[in-house]
């Protein structure tokens, strides 16, 4: 399958701790993209990669959010000191192409619970 | 800032009647305009995509949508619905001076009756 894989698909953990989600977009695609998805609600930005470069975050993303992609290949979203409000379903998405005309292709995502 | 609406949180249809959903949007130059759809535990998958051109665009899965500028909508339609068709959808649009970040509605929820 040369689709968008997330890891991992699921993730409980304790509120105050860290967590890293690393998303591998298909292979030839220059764009990486962050999504957070809330129950019941339509997925919000966060944060956008072109090649290793991290082009624009959303004010959703606090300072207690960092994600990078430094080969421009994978990338890692990681959480620290997680809040109950983090829960969430986290989305990566890839795209080929410079304008904005280039298909996003969705991966299935890392639900995160936080207890 | 871009803004999309669907109006319709769930929307129950029986088998084999026609299917349509509903979006606006507001963006104040040209839009790209999307519909996804995501079944449970599966990823967004596209349907059709809109950016220029004939107003009235063709997707998988037997689905059109037809953009209307003077309304600002963009809904979804399809002629006859399949049990399989049973998921949430999705209207975005996509903005940014580059890249194409989509911006998501809220997501219509359809059930399908036997």
């Amino acid at each position: 399958d040369t689709g968008v894989s997330q890891n991992p698909r699921h993730k409980i953990t304790k509120r105050g701790q860290n967590v890293t989600f690393r998303c591998d977009p298909i292979s030839e695609h220059n764009r990486l993209y962050w999504y957070r998805q809330t129950l019941g609600q339509g997925p919000e930005f966060l944060t956008y990669f072109q090649n290793e470069a991290q082009l624009e975050k959303s004010r959703l993303l606090s300072d207690r959010f960092s994600a990078e992609r430094p080969k421009g290949s994978f990338s890692t979203l990681e959480i620290q000191r997680t809040e109950q409000g983090d829960s969430a379903m986290y989305l990566c998405a890839s795209s080929l192409g410079t304008g904005r005309t280039g298909e996003l292709f969705f991966g299935e995502g890392s639900r995160l619970t936080v207890l | 800032a871009q803004s999309v609406t669907q109006p319709d949180i769930h929307i129950t249809v029986s088998e084999g009647a026609s299917l349509e959903l509903r979006c606006n949007y507001s963006y104040g130059a040209t839009p790209y305009l999307f519909w996804y759809v995501q079944s449970p535990g599966q990823g967004l998958q596209l349907l059709l995509k809109y950016f220029s051109g004939d107003t009235l665009v063709q997707g998988i899965k037997g689905f059109e949508a037809e953009f209307k500028r003077s309304q600002s909508s963009f809904n979804l339609r399809k002629p006859s619905v399949h049990w399989s068709d049973a998921a949430e959808y999705f209207c975005a649009v996509g903005a940014g001076a580059a890249g194409n970040k989509l911006t998501f509605g809220g997501g219509t929820r359809v059930l399908v009756k036997p």
